[in-house]
């Protein structure tokens, strides 16, 4: 079956490293999104993607990276530099060239330990 | 600057009643918009879209709404059922705008059985 995996579901950091988080899709999509989301809020667009080795900052993508070496894979690392990274993190996917629907994936829960 | 929000941060209805969740847009220029819906520590789901040059598209017992005079978006649940209790978001976005979609806060529903 077709989509998007997320992994870890939930991952623990401390204070100063950074953690990276995956995402894989097999949809064949050109695009790919990182979004968080804090508690009773909406989502907001840390950085995107629409093709291989190309990727563009959103509204809130200091203190990320990412990197797309491959159409199906697009990790987000959370550095040190992110002051308040705990967080639910949601991966997705659209087709490019018309508006169409994004494919999430489960999320990954990440805590500041 | 854009942005997508909701009128009603919950909503608590009966079982077997219909829900409408509202949602206004400030983007004039939007012409593409998405009604996702996410259970607790789950990525979001489609559930129904709909393009600007529309009034209404109908799905498996949800209706969307859009009226562009007054940019608000609405979604109709018939005969709600303890199993859409989620958090239901919408999501806009137009064509050339590399297919980012903007989401509003979100509306809890509650279905009281």
């Amino acid at each position: 079956d077709g989509g998007i995996t997320q992994s870890p579901k939930y991952l623990f950091r401390k204070e100063g490293q950074n953690v990276t988080l995956s995402c894989e899709q097999n949809l064949n999509h050109d695009a790919m999104y990182w979004y968080r989301q804090d508690p009773g809020q909406g989502l907001r667009l840390i950085y995107y993607s629409q093709i291989v080795n190309d990727f563009q900052k959103g509204d809130i993508a200091e203190g990320y990276s990412v990197s797309r070496e491959k159409k199906e894979s697009f990790p987000l690392t959370v550095t040190s530099a992110q002051k308040n990274p705990t967080a639910f993190y949601l991966c997705a996917s659209t087709r490019t060239g018309a508006n169409t629907e994004a494919f999430f994936g489960q999320g990954t829960r990440l805590t500041v330990v | 600057g854009e942005s997508v929000g909701l009128h009603l941060p919950t909503l608590s209805v009966q079982e077997g009643d219909n829900s409408i969740i509202n949602c206004a847009y400030s983007n004039s220029a939007s012409d593409y918009f998405i009604w996702y819906k996410q259970e607790s520590g789950k990525g979001p789901q489609f559930i129904i879209d709909i393009r600007s040059n529309m009034d209404k598209r109908q799905g498996q017992r949800v209706t969307v709404l859009l009226n562009k005079t007054v940019k608000h978006l609405s979604l109709q649940i018939a005969a709600t059922q303890p199993g859409d209790s989620a958090v239901y978001f919408c999501a806009e976005s137009r064509l050339g705008a590399t297919n980012k979609l903007i989401f509003g806060t979100g509306t809890l529903l509650a279905v009281q059985p």
